[in-house]
């Protein structure tokens, strides 16, 4: 079973720069799997950061930046600022129609 | 602007079925796809499955094939979601989101809706 594997949980002191990725269980992750990134706030919908790999929706800062460094893909946040404290989730398309969501990734900024 | 606001909380009892709308607004409903993801309480975002609201054509999760039918309603860009055999596990927020065709990739998303199954 394909497992989307993200850091439970991180932290970042505001104003500096976080990098949080996103894997599979089983394989590296390519831009052939076309990962977008979400922010979560509780009891909020999904806010869409991020698409293919590095296209920023309309509306979002370019503090935040979208990769693949090495075998994954990863979600970079520069300067971070108290509001980007939030749950990120990283989907991936598996091919056929499906996509897998990641586990999420709580951000702490302090 | 891009606008999904679904139908409000429900609760219902262990072995009933569940529907939940999405109203479209603010695009062309028939050229993209609407996808249906669920929440359970701390867990991770789940896809159920999605329809292409042009064809009608669905695509669901193997966890969902047989017990969550997909649906649409060109004439009001709205997308349902029915569940049937309601069990506590199913106790979650329910999501729409648009799908950007043709692999339906997911962008813009509804608010969410309460499902709360209890005896």
């Amino acid at each position: 079973q394909t497992v989307v594997t993200q850091e439970p949980s991180f932290s970042v002191s505001p104003g500096g720069t976080v990098t949080l990725t996103c894997g599979l269980n089983s394989g590296s992750v390519s831009t052939t799997y076309y990962p977008s990134w979400f922010q979560q706030t509780p009891g909020q919908a999904p806010r869409p950061l991020i698409y293919s790999t590095n296209t920023r929706f309309s509306g979002v800062p370019d503090r935040f930046s979208g990769s693949i460094l090495g075998n994954k893909a990863a979600l970079t946040i520069t300067g971070a600022q108290a509001d980007d404290e939030s749950d990120y989730y990283c989907v991936l398309y598996m091919g056929s129609g499906i996509w897998v969501f990641g586990g999420g990734t709580k951000l702490t900024v302090l | 602007q891009v606008q999904l606001v679904q139908s409000g909380a429900e609760v219902k009892k262990p072995g009933a079925s569940v529907k939940v709308s999405c109203k479209a607004s603010g695009y062309t409903f028939t050229n993209y796809a609407v996808h249906w993801v669920r929440q359970a309480p701390g867990q991770r975002l789940e896809c159920m499955g999605w329809i292409n609201a042009g064809n009608g054509n669905t695509k669901y999760s193997q966890k969902f094939q047989g017990r969550v039918t997909i649906t649409r309603d060109t004439s009001a860009s709205t997308a349902y979601m029915e569940m049937s055999s309601l069990t506590s596990e199913d106790t979650a927020v329910y999501f729409c989101a648009r799908g950007v065709l043709p692999a339906a990739r997911p962008d813009y998303w509804g608010q969410g809706t309460l499902v709360t199954v209890s005896s």
